[in-house]
């Protein structure tokens, strides 16, 4: 079964903390993406990523960098936590060539207090 | 600005009656579209998708139809199940050079609550 893998499902963090938050996949898929997603405002995009050690800035990039040093790991970043970035992050990836969507995963529901 | 939207934020319907999620976009490049559903507490799941050059697109109780001319998509789900109960994104894409997709665009979702 093929599966998009995120670290945790639950995190709590203080203001002011650097947040990983970690996400692998095992169907060698080439396109990987960060999405955030908050009532009333659907799915966000953070970051995209086509290739290892490329990124991509998406609509809201501000106060978050990634990383990818390998194929199947995307790694989300919160520099310094604010309590405005609480949040469910959700991590897809999919082929570079495609018409079947994103695959994602079951999301880190993230609290900054 | 929003280049999808999907205006109702819910819906709700009785269990073996149509249910109805509607789509709207503005940008007249796009020419791919796929439906997400996604339960509480777990990721999006892919559901069914549509290319610009069809105007309906069905499997099994799902029916996506697509009018270009106004820049609109629906899904139907007949008959409506309880289990249907969820957050359905639509979502669109341009197509590269090649037919693949491009990056999807997410509406902000509707909430469908199937009642028995």
């Amino acid at each position: 079964d093929v599966k998009v893998t995120q670290s945790s499902r639950y995190l709590v963090k203080r203001t002011g903390e650097k947040v990983f938050l970690e996400c692998v996949q095992d169907m060698d898929h080439e396109n990987m993406f960060w999405y955030r997603q908050d009532p009333g405002l659907g799915l966000r995009l953070i970051y995209f990523s086509y290739d290892v050690k490329m990124k991509e800035k998406g609509d809201i990039p501000e106060g978050y960098s990634v990383s990818r040093e390998k194929k199947e790991r995307f790694s989300l970043i919160l520099e310094s936590a604010s309590t405005n970035q609480t949040s469910m992050y959700l991590c897809a990836s999919s082929l570079l060539y495609t018409l079947y969507g994103y695959t994602f995963g079951s999301g880190t529901r993230l609290t900054v207090v | 600005d929003q280049q999808v939207k999907q205006n109702s934020p819910s819906l709700s319907v009785q269990e073996g009656r149509i249910s109805i999620l509607n789509c709207d976009y503005t940008n007249s490049m796009f020419d791919y579209f796929l439906w997400y559903k996604k339960y509480p507490a777990e990721g999006p799941t892919f559901l069914i998708s549509i290319s610009s050059i069809k105007d309906k697109n069905e499997d099994g109780r799902f029916t996506v139809f697509l009018n270009k001319s106004a820049k609109h998509l629906s899904l139907h789900i007949v008959p409506s199940q309880p289990g249907d109960s969820a957050v359905y994104f639509c979502a669109a894409s341009v197509m590269n050079y090649g037919g693949s997709q491009g990056n999807l665009i997410f509406g902000k979702g509707t909430k469908l609550s199937v009642k028995p």
